[in-house]
């Protein structure tokens, strides 16, 4: 079982929809939580970054984090074909140099 | 965009050749990453460098080796490429260890034949 779990999508939306993006952990020691965001053929792009757990706003975009329950989400408002790409959730152990574990990423398409 | 840069961004080669692949950066950051991107598993950690001549192993770091001699320099070096090894690797840094975020350059393209 791998430590990061993340569905594959694809996951396709129209333009204008709010999306819902997951990512589920079985390590308690991961403790800081990313959200990157690739289009095709470039390198991941960092959106978000996050320790505690709740809620962090940035423009269109929310990261959702529960300790408790080992699951972390990012929801993007007013979605826009720009969006289209691939999202990756990425996790960092304490201590660790700050490696990052990430999951294998969702593809989003927004359609017009 | 953090000032990361690969090269080369593609290169095909032949199984049993040598292979080096190059992350200059320009952010003067003390960590830097290699990765390898697959279908089906995702962004997974090859090696990585905590300062000049200080570099430790990922989870798949067999048949890479890695050189810093520079801040702004990390090296990836494929000693015998094997088509297991075709690939797109990324390179990534961070100002430092203590749970910072990366920052990642744009790839290389590898396939061995």
């Amino acid at each position: 079982q791998k430590e990061v779990e993340q569905d594959p999508g694809p996951l396709s939306v129209p333009e204008g929809a709010i999306v819902s993006l997951n990512c589920t952990y079985s390590n308690s020691a991961f403790q800081y939580f990313m959200w990157y965001r690739q289009y095709s053929r470039k390198g991941p792009e960092l959106l978000m970054y996050t320790y505690s757990s709740g809620n962090k706003e940035d423009g269109r975009f929310t990261a959702q984090v529960d300790k408790s329950s080992k699951y972390i989400s990012l929801f993007i408002r007013d979605s826009q074909p720009s969006d289209s790409a691939t999202y990756l959730c990425a996790m960092i152990h304490t201590g660790t140099a700050s490696k990052l574990t990430f999951g294998t990423g969702t593809r989003l398409q927004v359609t017009l | 965009d953090a000032g990361i840069t690969q090269s080369p961004r593609h290169k095909v080669t032949e199984t049993g050749t040598p292979v080096t692949l190059r992350c200059h950066q320009t952010e003067n950051h003390r960590y830097m990453y290699w990765y390898r991107q697959d279908p089906g598993h995702g962004l997974r950690l090859i090696h990585y460098s905590y300062g000049v001549k200080d570099t430790d192993k990922g989870e798949v770091s067999d048949g890479y080796s890695v050189s810093r001699s520079k801040t702004e320099d990390f090296l990836l070096t494929l000693e015998s490429a094997t088509s297991s090894q075709t690939s797109v690797y990324f390179c990534a840094i961070s100002e430092n260890g203590s749970n910072q975020p990366q920052h990642f350059g744009d790839g290389t393209r590898l396939s061995i034949l």
